[in-house]
């Protein structure tokens, strides 16, 4: 089974700034399936990256993606006002099938 | 533009039963595998159940598993979730999600959810 480890839990930062968001899986994740979500208050999940590294329509461009077999990151080159949201690693290549990392809080400084 | 609106969520007695619906629009649900998703509130996303696109392949979570049945209507553009023996801990905001065309996929669109608490 798959274990989706998220960090940090709350991060911290400013407008203007740079976040770095990390996924760390117990077992290599097959084919690079896995995709990041972004959720705020009230609100269903949006897809933002699948694949480790592609945007989903719509998604600008600060939003990017890397990694590949344990490790992956979520990149925002520079947040803005509504960026600050929770954000959550997927994967959906392994069993169990499409589980979830536990979230990362992105707040404003 | 894609829809997925769900309903039938609310107060249900612990050991009592529930369905959920999920109607589609805006693209061709008979194509796609889909998916129910719930978060407890304050909490994270788990994944509860997924079905293929023609409904003869299902997965549950093993939280789950045997108590709810996931199923699928393509002429109604309509997903199920019929939830029976109910406990406290699948109090959860449930969400219907669009899969890919193969199990092996993101979940593009999801609806806007649908609240069910189990309290007596």
């Amino acid at each position: 089974e798959i274990v989706l480890t998220q960090s940090p839990g709350t991060l911290s930062l400013s407008p203007g700034e740079r976040a770095t968001l990390s996924c760390r899986a117990s077992q290599s994740v097959r084919s690079s399936y896995l995709a990041w979500y972004q959720q705020k208050p009230g609100q269903a999940p949006r897809l933002l990256i699948y694949g480790a590294s592609s945007r989903a329509t719509g998604i600008p461009d600060r939003f990017s993606g890397s990694g590949s077999g344990t490790d992956f990151t979520l990149t925002i080159s520079r947040l803005e006002p509504e960026d600050f949201a929770v954000y959550y690693c997927q994967q959906y290549g392994n069993s169990p099938l499409y589980s979830f990392g536990q979230g990362t809080k992105l707040e404003i400084k | 533009e894609v829809q997925l609106v769900e309903s039938g969520g609310g107060l249900v007695q612990p050991g009592g039963s529930l369905r959920l619906s999920c109607e589609a629009s805006g693209f061709s649900f008979s194509s796609y595998w889909m998916h129910w998703v719930r978060q407890v509130p304050g909490k994270g996303l788990v994944w509860v159940s997924r079905i293929n696109s023609d409904g003869s392949s299902t997965s549950y979570a093993d939280s789950v598993k045997g108590r709810f049945t996931i199923s699928r209507d393509n002429a109604k553009n309509t997903l199920y979730l019929q939830m029976n023996s109910l406990r406290a801990e699948d109090t959860a905001v449930y969400y219907c999600a669009r899969g890919g065309q193969q199990l092996a996929s993101d979940f593009d669109y999801w609806g806007q959810g649908t609240l069910v608490t189990v309290s007596s």
